[in-house]
């Protein structure tokens, strides 16, 4: 199994509140990803990463925002928490661009509720 | 713009049916890929298997089989002789161009005894 930890698991937090999420991994992938997941909408691409310090919008990026200062970490953050973000947040990590065969793996999954 | 859809919501069988998935998938581009992922009710997303827009070639891996028609943009998924560890939810998935993977919504399968 590839080497993605979600941090944390689980999160309960309040609305307007900040909330950061952590992917650490340890396989050196290039490509890192933040996609949740909610009923009826599938997988959505909220931000992602192609290198350090390199980050760019996916089609969900709008109230969150993202950092990578290291290979291994990529951060998500939501600077003021909506009820609309409740959702699973699953990072997901890939060796190569995905055009290119890059297969992704996925951590495990963030379960965020905001009240 | 790249778009996968995956018309069924939720598919239910009994154990040992045969059971198909679709996806058709939307693309301008002409190098791609797709993908499908499960995930099992525990929730951790598995890769399957991985096609690319040159080989039509039809595979099949123990009672999975995948069938790629690019004259009608789709990837259909076949299990065969289903079983109860078959429930899952069932992602396809396109690349192209860009940098990550656009799924489809995904297909609720239910297999019971």
């Amino acid at each position: 199994d590839a080497g993605i930890t979600q941090s944390p698991r689980h999160k309960v937090t309040e609305t307007g509140t900040p909330v950061t999420l952590r992917c650490h991994q340890t396989e050196n992938h290039r490509y890192m990803y933040w996609y949740r997941q909610d009923p009826g909408h599938g997988l959505r691409l909220i931000h992602y990463s192609y290198g350090v310090k390199d980050t760019d919008k996916g089609e969900v990026s709008d109230g969150y925002s993202v950092s990578r200062s290291k290979t291994e970490d990529f951060l998500l953050t939501l600077e003021s928490a909506t009820s609309s973000q409740t959702s699973v947040y699953f990072c997901a990590i890939s060796e190569w661009q995905v055009m290119n065969t890059g297969e992704l793996f996925f951590g495990e999954g963030s379960r965020l509720t905001v009240l | 713009a790249q778009k996968v859809t995956q018309a069924q919501t939720e598919i239910s069988v009994v154990e040992k049916e045969d059971v198909t998935l679709d996806c058709v998938y939307e693309t301008r581009d002409t190098t791609y890929y797709l993908f499908w992922y499960k995930q099992p009710p525990s929730g951790e997303l598995v890769f399957l298997i991985r096609r690319n827009s040159f080989d039509e070639q039809n595979e099949i891996s123990g009672r999975y089989s995948w069938n790629f028609q690019k004259s009608t943009s789709s990837f259909n998924f076949t299990i065969t002789a289903s079983q109860v560890v078959d429930s899952a939810v069932y992602f396809c998935a396109l690349s192209g161009s860009g940098y990550a993977l656009n799924f489809g919504k995904g297909t609720s399968l239910l297999v019971t005894p």
